[in-house]
Order: C-alpha cells, then sequence, then structure tokens
C-alpha cells in the first residue's frame, strides 16, 4: 500500500527537541521530494520544509529557519524533521507529503495523517 | 511571497446542492494552482491540479477553473462525504509554497 505514517509527536517544553518522521511505503521514496506542513489549532495549513529526492537540496520556512533541519535516508524510506528550540507558537501538527518528482515539488499528491507536536510549560 | 486568499471562510449548503469555492493570488500564479480536501484527523487529499485536472480517482463532481489570480473550485451536487475543508495552494513561486486560509464547506 502507498502510504506516508508520522511519529515523534508529543508534549514540549519550550527550548524543548524533538525527531519527527515519516516512513514511507509503496513507492520508490528516492524519486520524490518531500514536504513538512504543518496545522495550528485553528488554523490553516502552513508549508515548512522541504527536500529533493537525492537530499542534497532544502528549503525552509522563515519562521523555522535555523531552528528546524530535515534530512532524508533513502536506504530506510524514511523522512526526518529535527525541531530544536521549540516554542509555543510552533503547536501543531505536523504532516509530510510527497512532492510531483525527485527535483519538482509543485503540488503534494500524498500525504500522512499527521503527528501532533504541543509545545507548553 | 505570493499570499493566496480564500472565499468564504464557510460556506453552508445542503446536500445535492452546488457548491463554488474562490481563491485568489495577490499575484499571477498562472495555472499553478491545486486544490486540498482535508476532514478532520484525516490527511489532506489532492483534488485538483493545473488549475483544472482532476488528481486519481477524484469524482467528476470536483471541477476547478480559473487562471492567473482568480480561481474557484465547484462541486457540482455535493454529497454527505464532501463536507470537509478545502485550500488552496499555489506552486509557480516557490519557497515558499503556500495555501489559502481554507473553505469550512459545512451542511445547512
Amino acid at each position: 500500500e502507498v502510504q506516508l505514517v508520522e511519529s515523534g509527536g508529543d508534549l514540549v517544553q519550550p527550548g524543548g527537541s524533538l525527531r519527527l518522521s515519516c516512513a514511507a511505503s509503496g513507492f520508490t521514496f528516492s524519486s520524490y521530494a518531500m514536504i513538512w506542513v504543518r496545522q495550528a489549532p485553528g488554523k490553516g495549513l502552513e508549508w515548512v520544509s522541504a527536500i529533493s529526492g537525492s537530499g542534497d537540496v532544502t528549503y525552509y520556512a522563515d519562521s523555522v529557519k535555523g531552528r528546524f533541519t530535515i534530512s532524508r535516508d533513502n536506504s530506510k524510506n524514511t523522512l526526518s524533521l529535527q525541531v530544536n528550540s521549540l516554542r509555543a507558537e510552533d503547536t501543531a501538527v505536523y504532516y509530510c507529503a510527497r512532492g510531483r518528482t525527485s527535483n519538482w515539488y509543485d503540488w503534494f499528491d500524498l500525504w500522512g495523517q499527521g503527528t501532533l507536536v504541543a509545545v507548553s510549560s | 511571497e505570493i499570499v493566496m486568499t480564500q472565499s468564504p471562510a464557510t460556506l453552508s449548503v445542503s446536500p445535492g446542492e452546488r457548491a463554488t469555492l474562490s481563491c485568489r493570488a495577490s499575484q499571477s500564479v498562472s495555472s499553478n494552482l491545486a486544490w486540498y480536501q482535508h476532514k478532520p484527523g484525516q490527511a489532506p487529499r489532492l483534488l485538483i491540479y493545473g488549475a483544472s485536472t482532476r488528481a486519481t480517482g477524484i469524482p467528476a463532481r470536483f471541477s476547478g477553473s480559473g487562471s492567473g489570480t482568480e480561481f474557484t473550485l465547484t462541486i457540482s451536487s455535493l454529497q454527505s462525504e464532501d463536507f470537509a475543508v478545502y485550500y488552496c495552494q499555489q506552486y509557480n513561486n516557490w519557497p515558499p509554497w503556500t495555501f489559502g486560509q481554507g473553505t469550512k464547506v459545512d451542511f445547512k
């Protein structure tokens, strides 16, 4: 089955860190760019970060630049997001999603069900 | 950054009725626009890309139109499973990839 499954979300204190993971199955993972998108409570979708199929090109939203790091392990079909220096405004459900090809992101045709990150003292 | 604005915020529709959702871009995105459906607790689902091309498996009652800065998603005859939040997203100028704030389609 073609799917994405996120994990790693948790309740964490401000300033804390987490590593989110996205396990891909049913398709050739390395052939697709991947992104992270989040949805804060009561809000819409916000793009967070993106990575090319080979992993050599990455992009970040200004709101997370310098705090979040996206990576991928194509041998394990896994996408990761290291989130550091967490703030209350990072509280959200984090989704991973698949881009159109290895280097063209365009639209996102496969999404996971999300993992919740809650930042609170 | 291209800002995407959707209207209305909420659309109340009865089953079987037609629903028309709008999306406006702050500058031209050509036809580089996608629409997604999102239900609570579920993964978002791609409906439309290229402004008007239905994604694989999407029913024909969903249609998209527009180009430049004005876009429309039409659901020709609303089914019970169509009550959800709908987002538009531009991919003409990236990063960032930007989404509208969403239109909630609920039961009238």
